[in-house]
């Protein structure tokens, strides 16, 4: 049974340059959440998707946005990238009934 | 004043000793608490749940005062593979967990 996958491990952009991380979700599960850790900090929430749909929002700016998919894995997007966006991205996953989110490895994310 | 606070540490304890995290939370509507480890560089997995009327699982045991709005966790026989990161989570919905920055726990030989 595979856990949360995501991809890719690790990336290095630009200021002003966009990514996109990945995530497929734990099998079973049709919840995802996209998390940002910064170096010292605990995980904060970005957003979360359901059905296709943003369902929740962190206080994070427009630039990030989000993208679920019928098979239920998600996307992360980062436009107009800051020095200040380094960071670890989790992605986390739950069925729709259940309480208990489980992490993927995350994507580290270096911005030059 | 931040949603969930914890002492960052380190805690530096040597193997077999009981060492004590504690995290108080700002929001009383919150409904669900955690704690979470994390190792170096890895994602965070979950360590238990806490239940108001505190929880134990083998050397680890949890408490949550809602009237304090204070969580603890207390690991007994502390093992060199306790080393790690200890994360307060509180939950006011399912969709969205609140962390804590984490205490640094170090088990030394």
């Amino acid at each position: 049974d595979a856990g949360v996958t995501q991809s890719p491990t690790h990336l290095i952009k630009t200021r002003g340059q966009q990514v996109t991380l990945r995530c497929s979700p734990k099998s079973g599960h049709d919840t995802v959440s996209w998390y940002q850790q910064a170096l010292g900090q605990g995980p904060q929430f970005i957003f979360q998707y359901y059905e296709e749909e943003e369902r929740q929002r962190g206080n994070f700016p427009d630039r990030f946005s989000g993208h679920q998919f019928p098979n239920y894995s998600s996307e992360l997007n980062v436009n107009a990238l800051l020095l200040g966006d380094s960071a670890l991205y989790l992605c986390a996953s739950r069925t729709s009934g259940g309480e208990t989110q489980y992490f993927g490895p995350g994507t580290r994310l270096l911005v030059l | 004043r931040k949603e969930v606070e914890q002492d960052p540490g380190p805690f530096n304890v040597p193997e077999g000793a009981t060492v004590a995290f504690n995290c108080t939370y700002s929001n009383s509507a919150s409904q669900s608490f955690f704690w979470y480890r994390q190792d170096c560089r890895k994602e965070p997995k979950l360590l238990m749940s806490v239940y108001s009327s505190g929880n134990e699982d083998g050397r680890f045991t949890a408490q949550l005062n809602r009237a304090s709005q204070y969580i603890s966790l207390l690991i007994r026989d502390s093992k060199l593979s306790d080393s790690a990161t200890y994360l307060c989570v509180v939950n006011y919905n399912t969709d969205k967990l609140i962390f804590g920055t984490g205490t640094r726990l170090q088990v030394f030989p």
